[in-house]
Parts: structure tokens; sequence; C-alpha cells
């Protein structure tokens, strides 16, 4: 199971927008819509930020945003803030019963 | 509220066994399966496996099949990720997290940091 393919880094300034993509293959983020987003600040745990491909959990901004076509996903933060700055690692189910993540993408807010 | 609470970090040698563990509260801990989660250092997420605690069922990704075991009690509402051997290169941080419905990680436990080294 190869892990999905995101940009090791972006970045952006306050109050603009970013995109982090999430590539995989038709047997997990093109095959379901079970793809979702997590954030990690450093030392810290993961974070759910989007479920379902465009799901937001109660309590998380709705500067974050989730999409997909094809066998792309992507978050989409608008509005940037300083407290955004952190590491995203998108995840998928797969055809084999199992999970799959990104190799994570390192936010910088300039 | 729900909570994961793991097991605090170790310490160990190369070819020692060493289980962690993660407890569930605040939800019916055998409705939710339980996944494990390992980081390296410096690098990104990888998904290792996951359990039914209601039947103790557990499927593992390839890449850890047959070297890591997980386990549950749910008398004690507990989850288990077991080496039995360990070796240098599993020094990383471990988490566990519940799997909702929706098949996402909703929820995570804190971290157990594992340090394999003579």
């Amino acid at each position: 199971q190869s892990a999905l393919t995101q940009p090791a880094s972006v970045s952006g300034s306050p109050g603009q927008s970013i995109t982090i993509s999430c590539t995989g293959t038709s047997s997990d983020v093109g095959g379901y819509n079970y793809v979702s987003w997590y954030q990690q600040h450093p030392g810290k745990a993961p974070k759910l930020m989007i479920y379902d491909v465009s799901n937001r959990p109660s309590g998380v901004s709705n500067r974050f945003s989730g999409s997909k076509s094809g066998n792309t996903a992507s978050l989409t933060i608008s509005g940037l803030q300083a407290e955004d700055e952190a590491d995203y690692h998108c995840s998928s189910y797969t055809s084999s019963s199992t999970w799959v993540f990104g190799g994570g993408t390192k936010l910088t807010v300039l | 509220e729900v909570q994961l609470v793991q097991s605090g970090a170790e310490v160990k040698k190369p070819g020692e066994s060493l289980r962690i563990s993660c407890k569930g509260s605040g939800y019916s801990f055998t409705s939710y399966w339980i996944t494990w989660v390992r980081q390296m250092p410096g690098k990104g997420l990888e998904w290792m496996g996951r359990i039914d605690p209601s039947d103790s069922y557990t499927n593992y990704s390839p890449s850890f099949q047959g070297h890591v075991t997980i386990s549950a009690d749910k008398s004690i509402n507990t989850a288990y990720l077991q080496w039995s051997s360990l070796k240098a290169s599993d020094t990383a941080m471990f988490y566990c997290a519940r799997l909702s419905s929706g098949w996402y990680m909703g929820n995570w436990g804190q971290g157990t940091l594992v340090s394999v080294s003579s």
C-alpha cells in the first residue's frame, strides 16, 4: 500500500488562501468518499479537521474546506492565520479495508 | 467527553518486548474500532492496524503485519500495541485513535514515545 502523495511544503501570507493536494489511486482516494484531513502542531497529537472529503467536525473553523476530484483530494484554508501553521496529513480508506496516510505537508504562514 | 489516554514513554533495548496501552473513556468502548498510528522522528503518519474491541477482530497494514500485535481488553476499556522483539527502527511516537462510523479518526490519544537503543 503506497502512501498518498502530498506536497512537502506550502506557504502563504496571512489572509491569503492555500490549497494542499493529496493524490492517491482508484483503490483509495478515487474509490471512496472517506478522505480525512488532520492538523498537527509540533509536539502535539493530530486533530481531525475534515472528514468524508468535505465535512467539518464541530468546532473546526469554516475557513477549512475539503473537496475531491478523481484520485485527488484537496484541503483549502482561507483567510490564513498564524495559528494555522502546522503539518497537515490526509488519509483515505482503501479497498483492502485498511487506511493510508499521505506523507504530510508543512504549512508555513509567512 | 471522549478521551483516549495512552501509557507513558518507554526506553527499551533491542530484543526486548513491550506492550503500550490506550484507555478509552466517555463513550461505549465496544462500539468503535481503535486504530494505531506510527510517526517516526520527523516523518509523516503511518497506519498500522485496527481492532474491533467488541470481538477483538484485527486487521493490519501489510507493512506492520507480523511485526506488531494489536489486542484489547473490553472489561477495562483498553487497547494494546505490543512487540515481542524490538528493533532500533521501532523508535517512534505511537498514537491510538478512535475510528468513527465515517471511517475517520475522530479522537486521538496523546501519544506514547518508544525509544529503542542499545
